[in-house]
């Protein structure tokens, strides 16, 4: 079956403009995550939906961030006024109700100029 | 101080050989432990997770978990080129915010 996908596959922006990733999760996995991967860095936890609860958002760095998700599926990830810094790899997981395994998307390459 | 320690490597050995990764942690309410295996341009996939002291088992894998000494290890027996990949341990206070490690990259030359 279908895995989380994840568009685009990368990104090139400059700093200072919006960029909006976006995530499909397994369908009907409940639970979805957004981490960032930066180079030479282990996974850091951004933010963690399930079902109409609301989020944690405890992992977001500062305010340019945010994400939703619409009618518990597609989910997406809004970075304001880029900066360098947030040149990373931005993966989604899933889970389903009850589960424990993560699955991971693709990831986005985004690069910040 | 990382919560998760992890030396990045990268390792390499011959095929055949066993694979021996560890993570160090420091908080002592961790709960839930997994590996995770990410080839290059893709996404970590599970390989193995446990939640209590002791060894696990799967195929060639193995899983040690020592929580007193908060060290946990990732053994892989006969070691193939397929097994090229960077892993990723990864830690859980409440089963869903994982902390990882940095990750190590192991290349298995033929």
């Amino acid at each position: 079956g279908a895995g989380v996908s994840q568009s685009p596959s990368n990104k090139v922006t400059e700093k200072g403009k919006d960029v909006e990733l976006r995530c499909d999760p397994i369908s009907g996995h409940t639970a979805l995550y957004w981490y960032r991967q930066s180079l030479g860095q282990g996974l850091e936890f951004l933010i963690y939906f399930q079902g109409n609860s609301a989020p944690d958002k405890s992992g977001l760095p500062s305010d340019r961030f945010s994400a939703e998700r619409t009618g518990g599926s597609v989910s997406t990830l809004t970075i304001q006024r880029t900066q360098q810094e947030d040149s990373a790899v931005y993966l989604c997981a899933s889970t389903p109700s009850g589960g424990q395994t993560q699955y991971f998307g693709p990831g986005t390459r985004l690069l910040v100029l | 101080q990382k919560e998760v320690e992890q030396d990045p490597g990268p390792l390499s050995v011959p095929e055949g050989a066993i694979v021996s990764l560890n993570c160090t942690y420091s908080n002592s309410a961790f709960q839930y432990f997994m590996w995770y295996r990410q080839y290059s341009r893709k996404g970590p996939e599970l390989l193995m997770y446990t939640y209590s002291s002791g060894n696990k088992e799967d195929g060639r894998f193995t899983a040690q978990v020592d929580k007193s000494s908060k060290y946990i290890s990732l053994f892989i027996r006969d070691s193939q080129p397929s097994d090229s990949a960077t892993y990723l341990c990864a830690m859980s206070l409440n089963d869903y915010k994982l902390s990882f490690g940095a990750g190590t990259t192991v290349t298995v030359r033929a």
